[in-house]
């Protein structure tokens, strides 16, 4: 059964640092990974996609990598900003299913950016 | 990406009654999904919406309880029934497969109806 581990749970940091989320599965047979964004009280925001074959994806300041066989992905996030603030969703599909794209999600990382 | 409408965006429902959830989205999509987030946790998958035939329930959900038809391509609709308090949740719906089209991986999501049961 695939289990999905994000850490640290809470993160908070200064205006300007940049930082990194981690992400770990447990079985390394996964479709693809993606990294949400929620806001309190929202729906979820898709920040990057790295299919199985990929090693990184970026998207401006934004970069995410993927180290299969060792069931990893980091998100590392530049120059943050107080509007980076929001809980940070790992999740992952696996080649099992009659859906391929069935994510199995990760617990979030709360971030907080302090101005 | 997708424009996913979800409708209600929230209720407060007594104990009992029965609610239905809503979910247009502005393009074709392969597949369409149902998902709860119960108070601070992740979320987790209720069923997959199959178009013209019986949803895909995952285990621990059940047809009777959680409802759903998926008539088009476009449009889905979770039905939350003989709620309880225990279902107070957000329920999100999540689409992948933009144009028709099962190469289209990217799963997107509705802003979720958050729910209250009193």
């Amino acid at each position: 059964k695939q289990e999905v581990t994000q850490i640290p749970a809470a993160l908070s940091v200064p205006e300007g640092e940049n930082l990194v989320l981690n992400c770990s599965f447990t079985d390394s047979a996964i479709y693809n990974l993606q990294w949400f964004r929620q806001d309190p009280g929202k729906g979820l925001t898709s920040l990057l996609l790295i299919q199985s074959s990929q090693r990184e994806q970026t998207s401006g300041r934004l970069n995410a990598s993927l180290d299969k066989s060792s069931g990893r992905s980091t998100l590392y996030i530049a120059a943050s900003q107080p509007g980076d603030s929001a809980t940070y969703l790992c999740a992952v599909s696996n080649l099992w299913g009659g859906a391929t794209n069935k994510l199995i999600f990760g617990t979030g990382t709360l971030l907080a950016v302090q101005p | 990406s997708a424009v996913i409408s979800q409708k209600p965006s929230r209720d407060i429902c007594q104990r009992g009654t029965s609610l239905t959830i809503q979910c247009q989205v502005d393009s074709q999509v392969t597949m369409m999904f149902w998902y709860r987030q119960q108070p601070g946790q992740s979320l987790t998958l209720i069923a997959t919406a199959n178009q013209g035939s019986e949803a895909t329930y995952e285990s621990g959900f059940v047809i009777d309880k959680f409802p759903i038809s998926r008539p088009n391509l476009t449009f889905s609709t979770l039905t939350v029934s003989n709620m309880s308090p225990e279902d107070s949740s957000i329920y999100l719906c999540s689409v992948e497969g933009l144009g028709n089209s099962h190469l289209n991986t990217e799963a997107f999501f509705g802003q979720g109806t958050r729910l209250t049961v009193v």
